[in-house]
């Protein structure tokens, strides 16, 4: 298995709404990632999280909070957020968050959740 | 930290004929460069990737080619098919060996094979 699922697909929230989006993989990797992709635009990094540990947070709004249940599972709860907020939320996953004799670099990303706050 | 730029922003090529992108990065100790293909509504696909100790890597239609000394990298596309329209974008990790897989990306080439 060399996927990456993510769940919604699609998302529509309120700003006083709280919702969270859910990433799954099966790969064995022990590095998770969140990016946010707005529209034309490349992916951004949000979080990165390595043996279930938070390890980089690229100075991302707490209205954005995650969690890493377990080495296989990576959630993005959401609270009042933005309509500047919509995006793409794209999850991605590698064997490790670091580079040891040439290999842990290659991530693997899920189809995104598109979400929308009005 | 690292600085990526990817031209052009857009290319369209007849099907059949020969497609190539090019990236430039700024930080001399990057050893690893992925290209991404994205699909309208899809999130990016690994396409290939090259590692500082080579040159030139190959993989069917598609071909990466390193240049340590000038730091620019290039995806080629032989024989473009219409199914090979989409976003492609070109990254480089900030950070050098063990240092934290962070992907800088280029800022995607719009390609269309036109049929």
């Amino acid at each position: 298995d060399t996927e990456v699922t993510q769940t919604p697909k699609h998302l529509v929230m309120g700003m006083t709404n709280k919702k969270s989006l859910k990433c799954e993989q099966h790969m064995g990797h022990r590095a998770m990632y969140w990016y946010k992709q707005k529209a034309k635009k490349p992916p951004e990094l949000m979080f990165v999280y390595s043996y279930e540990k938070l390890s980089i947070n690229e100075s991302v709004p707490s209205r954005f909070s995650p969690e890493c249940p377990n080495s296989s599972l990576l959630n993005l709860h959401l609270h009042a957020l933005q309509p500047e907020d919509s995006a793409l939320y794209l999850c991605a996953s590698s064997i490790t968050d670091r580079a040891l004799a040439g290999v842990g670099y290659e991530q693997f990303f899920g189809p995104g959740t598109r979400l929308t706050v009005l | 930290g690292e600085n990526v730029e990817q031209h052009p922003s857009t290319l369209s090529v007849q099907e059949g004929d020969s497609a190539v992108i090019k990236c430039t990065y700024s930080d001399s100790a990057s050893n690893y460069f992925p290209w991404y293909k994205q699909e309208l509504g899809k999130g990016p696909q690994l396409i290939i990737d090259i590692r500082s100790n080579v040159g030139e890597k190959k993989d069917q239609r598609i071909a990466v080619t390193l240049n340590k000394t000038a730091k620019h990298f290039s995806l080629h596309i032989t024989e473009t098919q219409p199914e090979d329209s989409a976003v492609y974008f070109c990254a480089a990790p900030e950070g050098y060996g063990g240092a934290t897989n962070k992907l800088i990306f280029g800022t995607g080439t719009l390609l269309a094979v036109q049929p």
